[in-house]
């Protein structure tokens, strides 16, 4: 199985901050590479697959970068909606795995 | 409007069964292949199993921890996918989502607000 590893675990940011979370992925998976975000008490909401493409509705201030092993997630300027818990996912192979979860919190 | 709505979670004994169901509506059902996703309390997410869609011969994937246990099963005149869980086990305890997957790229792209199941005797 590959193991999704992300740090950090959790994050502690003020409003206008720009956050970025890293994802390590235990073997190369080229760019098959989601992120998803989830608020506590919520269902996931998927952000970006592709390791860099926005799902629909998306806003540009997420971006993802990456390819083969290394991932990240930028926000580029934390607004209060966008703290949660944020989780990478490989489609590269079964079985699909997440990473941990970084929780992002308000400092 | 996509919509994923969960239903058929619960109180289930150890060792018993349980059908979990997941209607979707707003796009064309038969089109994608569809995912079930679970979250332990306070734990992080876990992949559970697939159903592809009828030009894959709606066949299906499964998690090590459940296969065996779980079946997964769909019914395109009914917009509906299926989890059948039996065996239960206490470590089974869980938000079960179900998610519809992206067409081609076969990322995670809409989820359902997820039904609970407690597994306790």
């Amino acid at each position: 199985d590959i193991q999704m590893t992300q740090s950090p675990s959790s994050v502690s940011a003020s409003v206008g901050d720009r956050v970025t979370i890293t994802c390590r992925a235990s073997q190369g998976i080229s760019n098959y590479l989601a992120w998803i975000q989830q608020k506590p008490g919520k269902a996931p909401k998927s952000l970006i697959y592709a390791a860099s493409s926005l799902q629909s509705g998306v806003p540009s201030k997420f971006s993802g970068s990456g390819s083969g092993t290394d991932f990240t997630l930028t926000i580029s300027s934390l607004q209060p909606e966008d703290f949660a818990t944020y989780y990478c996912q490989q489609y590269n192979s079964y079985p699909l795995t997440f990473g941990g979860g970084t929780k992002v919190e308000v400092k | 409007e996509v919509q994923l709505v969960e239903s058929g979670g619960g109180l289930v004994q150890p060792g018993g069964s349980l059908r979990l169901s997941c209607a979707a509506s707003g796009f064309t059902f038969s089109d994608h292949f569809m995912d079930w996703v679970r979250q332990a309390p306070g734990k992080g997410l876990e992949w559970v199993g697939r159903a592809r869609d009828k030009g894959n011969s709606y066949t299906t994937e499964y998690a090590a921890s459940v296969k065996g246990r779980f079946t997964i099963s769909r019914d395109d005149s009914k917009n509906s996918l299926y989890l059948q869980m039996n065996s239960l086990q206490t470590e089974d305890t869980a938000v079960y989502y179900c998610a519809r997957i992206r067409r081609g790229i076969f990322s995670f792209e809409y989820w359902g607000q997820g039904t609970l199941v407690t597994v306790s005797s």
